[in-house]
């Protein structure tokens, strides 16, 4: 089973500024990398597929990057309605799809 | 606009099954890959289970930590499909999700509001 990391767990950082988030997979997931943001008490909501496609409707200020094992997702200036859980997820070999454990993301 | 609402009972007691029905608006229930994921603190998002429809059928395809225990149907006519979990122990409290992909091999860009059940004597 493919295990996804991501890190750091919770990271803090000041409005205006660069967030970057890390998530790696245990072997190759070639480009089949999707990030979601939760916000409290609601639903994941798809940010980016195909490891760095942003989804319909979501900002340009998030943007991912990477393939096969190492991935990030980057966003440019951050605004105080981005805190959230973010989640990264691997669709590689459906229908085993995995989640990683999320990232906190705090101003 | 595909939305997604999940009902069911809140609460249910160990040993006995979980039920819980995904009500689909604003898209054709043939058209779309459906799942089932579930979320809780320790654990984080765990895919669970989809179904979706071809030559006129249900086909679905299971979590293997979870194959022995789980159904999942699809009632084309109501459009909903729905999610039957045996033999519930507390490890199964969590926030269940209905979600929806377009295509088989892509990620879920559709999500219901979730339901939270707990299995609790």
């Amino acid at each position: 089973e493919i295990v996804m990391t991501q890190s750091p767990a919770t990271l803090s950082v000041s409005p205006g500024e660069r967030a970057t988030l890390s998530c790696r997979a245990s072997q190759s997931v070639s480009s089949n990398l999707a990030w979601y943001q939760q916000k409290p008490g609601q639903a994941p909501r798809l940010l980016i597929y195909g490891a760095s496609t942003r989804a319909t409707g979501i900002p340009a200020r998030f943007s991912g990057s990477g393939s096969g094992t190492e991935f990030t997702l980057t966003i440019s200036s951050l605004q105080s309605e981005d805190v959230a859980v973010y989640h990264c997820q691997q669709y590689y070999n459906w229908p085993s799809v995995i989640f990683g454990q999320g990232t906190k993301l705090e101003i | 606009h595909v939305q997604l609402q999940e009902s069911g009972p809140g609460l249910v007691k160990p040993s006995e099954t979980l039920s819980l029905t995904c009500s689909v608006s604003g898209g054709s229930i043939s058209s779309y890959y459906w799942s089932w994921i579930r979320q809780t603190a320790g654990k984080g998002l765990e895919w669970v289970g989809r179904i979706y429809i071809t030559e006129n059928k249900g086909r679905t395809e299971y979590s293997p930590s979870l194959e022995s225990r789980l159904a999942m149907s699809v009632d084309t006519s109501e459009s909903q499909f729905s999610l039957s979990l045996r033999s519930v122990t507390a490890a199964d409290t969590a926030v269940y999700y209905c979600a929806g992909s377009w295509s088989a091999y892509y990620p879920f860009d559709y999500w219901g509001q979730g339901i939270q059940v707990t299995v609790s004597s």
